[in-house]
């Protein structure tokens, strides 16, 4: 069945450091790829998605690439600010599936 | 507001005791989810609605589980005799028949004792 895997945290960086957090995906066919970030006592927000390989999704200054050779979804930001401290989850949805699968989620902290 | 809203937001209740929880999806969207989360989990699917219609079920839904939407607009989801298992954030979202995006409500925290 479908699946997501998420790099383990949680990931402490200090303030304007790169960000990596590692996806990678198992499904059927072509789903769509989404990455949501929880902050502390907030409910789950859409950061970004791609629909179709090869697309990038973009927001905040956060990135990523739906890669289909490498079934990732890497998510990227070039300079952390403290405001970026939150719970990272990836997620995919099917083709036809109408539920999202999330990944465990990475926990972020940025320090000044 | 007109995001998704979750009633009530914290639940404290006794093993064995019902517990219902409300979600107002964004209006307009026709499509409703539960997932369930537990600490240190991402969310998991529990069930979703199409309008008034229940399209599909996780086997995570067990029969002590049952939720509806009756009019097509809000939905509940009851929980009866509830088991220490069941403490979790359970979230709502909703999302436009043929939009991949779900919008997701704060949640309700159950806490079973």
């Amino acid at each position: 069945g479908n699946s997501v895997t998420q790099m383990e945290g949680p990931v402490t960086l200090s303030e304007e450091a790169f960000l990596t957090i590692n996806c990678t995906y198992t499904a059927t066919g072509y789903p769509s790829l989404f990455w949501y970030v929880q902050y502390p006592g907030e409910g789950l927000q859409l950061l970004l998605k791609a629909t179709k390989a090869d697309d990038k999704g973009s927001n905040k200054g956060f990135e990523a690439t739906y890669r289909k050779e490498t079934t990732s979804f890497h998510l990227e930001k070039g300079s952390v600010q403290v405001s970026d401290s939150a719970v990272y989850f990836c997620a995919l949805k099917g083709g036809s599936q109408g539920n999202l699968i999330f990944g465990k989620g990475t926990k972020l902290s940025v320090k000044p | 507001d007109t995001g998704v809203s979750q009633d009530p937001r914290h639940k404290i209740t006794k093993r064995g005791q019902n517990v219902t929880f409300r979600c107002d999806p964004i209006s307009e969207h026709n499509r409703l989810y539960w997932y369930r989360q537990t600490l240190g989990q991402g969310p998991e699917f529990l069930t979703y609605f199409q309008n008034e219609a229940q399209l599909e079920k996780s086997r995570l839904l067990s029969d002590r589980f049952s939720a509806e939407r009756p009019k097509g607009s809000f939905s509940t989801l009851e929980i009866q005799r509830t088991e220490q298992g069941d403490s979790a954030m359970y979230l709502c979202a909703s999302s436009l028949l043929g939009i991949n995006e779900q919008f997701f409500g704060p949640g309700t925290r159950l806490t079973v004792l």
